[in-house]
């Protein structure tokens, strides 16, 4: 089956950066391309960007354009993203999600379990 | 960007109704929507794409339809694992979520 897990919970301050990573397993990496979106607390989902992990290009939400870096691993069939400069509104569960259709746009097929950034002083 | 208006944002009802929530896209998208499922502390589960086509595994009482700028997910006889938030998304352009629905019980 198809699996994507991601990196713990973390906590930072402000200013700070942070990595989450998104280890897929079950299915070919290269194959689909990989999408990043945030959910602030009780709020609704904010695409972040995606990464084709054949070719390693990206795309960033022009929201997020300088703050965020994509790569990936092929070596692990992982994914990582950093986002720099936090402040509290940073504060989200941030997800991988796996494309459905090959490129984007895209539906969103798999999911990761979601990883928890809280930026607090 | 896409904005994607769903409504009702909450809507109270009991184990056996028929329900509709409604999603309306900014501009035309053609038939490039899905729906998703979510539980609190859990990740969104795909219901619908394409509008109207059910994921494998996802029981038949859900249904999607529309074209264009309006959309529609239908939960046929609510079972009480059915109670979550639903979001809508459209994929014509990178993608965008609609606000979300939450079906509570009545």
């Amino acid at each position: 089956q198809v699996h994507l897990v991601q990196s713990g919970a973390d906590l930072k301050k402000p200013g700070a950066s942070v990595k989450v990573s998104c280890k897929t397993s079950g299915y070919s990496f290269t194959a689909y391309y990989l999408h990043w979106v945030r959910q602030a607390p009780g709020q609704g989902f904010e695409r972040l960007g995606w990464i084709n992990p054949n070719s390693g290009v990206t795309n960033s939400a022009p929201s997020f354009e300088g703050r965020v870096t994509m790569t990936r691993d092929t070596s692990i069939d992982t994914v990582y993203i950093e986002l720099s400069g936090l402040t509290s509104a940073d504060t989200a569960v941030y997800y991988c999600a796996r494309g459905r259709e090959k490129g984007s746009p895209a539906y969103l097929d798999y999911w990761g379990q979601g990883s928890l950034v809280t930026v607090s002083s | 960007d896409i904005q994607m208006t769903q409504s009702p944002s909450t809507l109270s009802a009991s184990v056996g109704d028929r329900v509709s929530i409604t999603c309306r896209a900014s501009q035309s998208i053609s038939a490039w929507v899905a729906w998703y499922q979510q539980k609190p502390g859990t990740a969104p589960k795909l219901l619908i794409y394409k509008a109207s086509t059910l994921e494998s595994g996802v029981p038949s009482r859900f249904s999607g339809s529309g074209f264009g700028t309006e959309f529609t997910l239908t939960i046929n006889s609510l079972q009480p694992d059915d109670f979550a938030t639903y979001y809508c998304q459209q994929y014509k352009t990178y993608f965008t979520f609609g606000g979300g629905t939450k079906v509570e019980i009545k």
